[in-house]
């Protein structure tokens, strides 16, 4: 059956320095997403995309945050200087076209510890 | 702001029993409920999307109900085993993202 795979599965890094963190979404789905789980907190959506562009971006999701979808079948998300704050549990998610009640497939995720 | 919250946080049953939980979400302008079941390591599935007032959906032994007018959402397991055991999100559809809950544990014991 066709997943959501994710690179790395755990990232340490020093406070300042760039990420990027790399998801492979099921190759026939169009739409896109972020999410983030802090330690403790609840699952928050951080951006969507579609159409090679964002569709729609929380207030987490500041200058800082980027995304790419750069050949056509991987989806980064890039924080370009890393806060302690944003450790957390990154999922990549991916859907196929049709209604945006359709279920989301979402990968294991990438833990990110920043020291 | 939109709030979708879980009860309880943590639950931990015996084999065999019977369980469930609530999920509560902003009763207006609902599109869509989803629940999500998601062990440790691996990527949350997902169990049900919802999206009619009244729905009532099964999965083997895993079963949700849908009250879109009060803003609330049962999930049941019957009969309970240790494979079972996870932490069960709810995720409420707003624009295109979703909204999640706290989640609640679930631990079934041998």
């Amino acid at each position: 059956e066709p997943e959501v795979t994710q690179t790395p599965s755990h990232q340490v890094t020093q406070m300042g320095q760039e990420v990027i963190l790399r998801c492979v979404p099921i190759s026939n789905h169009l739409y896109f997403y972020w999410y983030r789980q802090i330690l403790g907190q609840k699952v928050e959506f951080l951006v969507s995309f579609y159409n090679n562009e964002i569709s729609e971006k929380s207030e987490i999701f500041d200058d800082q945050f980027s995304v790419e979808r750069p050949d056509g079948s991987n989806f980064t998300l890039k924080i370009r200087s890393t806060k302690l704050e944003d450790s957390a549990m990154y999922f990549c998610a991916s859907r196929n076209s049709g209604g945006r009640g359709y279920e989301q497939y979402f990968g294991p995720g990438t833990r990110l510890t920043v020291t | 702001i939109l709030n979708v919250e879980q009860s309880p946080q943590s639950l931990h049953v015996q084999e065999g029993d019977s369980t469930n939980f609530t999920c509560s979400f902003p009763s207006s302008n609902f599109y869509a409920l989803h629940w999500y079941r998601w062990e440790t390591a691996k990527s949350p599935e997902a169990l049900f999307v919802m999206t009619l007032n009244g729905d009532e959906k099964k999965k083997g032994r895993i079963s949700a109900t849908l009250n879109t007018k009060e803003g609330y959402s049962y999930l049941y397991i019957k009969g309970s085993q240790p494979e079972d055991s996870a932490t069960y999100l709810c995720a409420f559809i707003n624009t295109d993202k979703l909204i999640f809950g706290t989640g609640t544990r679930l631990q079934v014991f041998p």
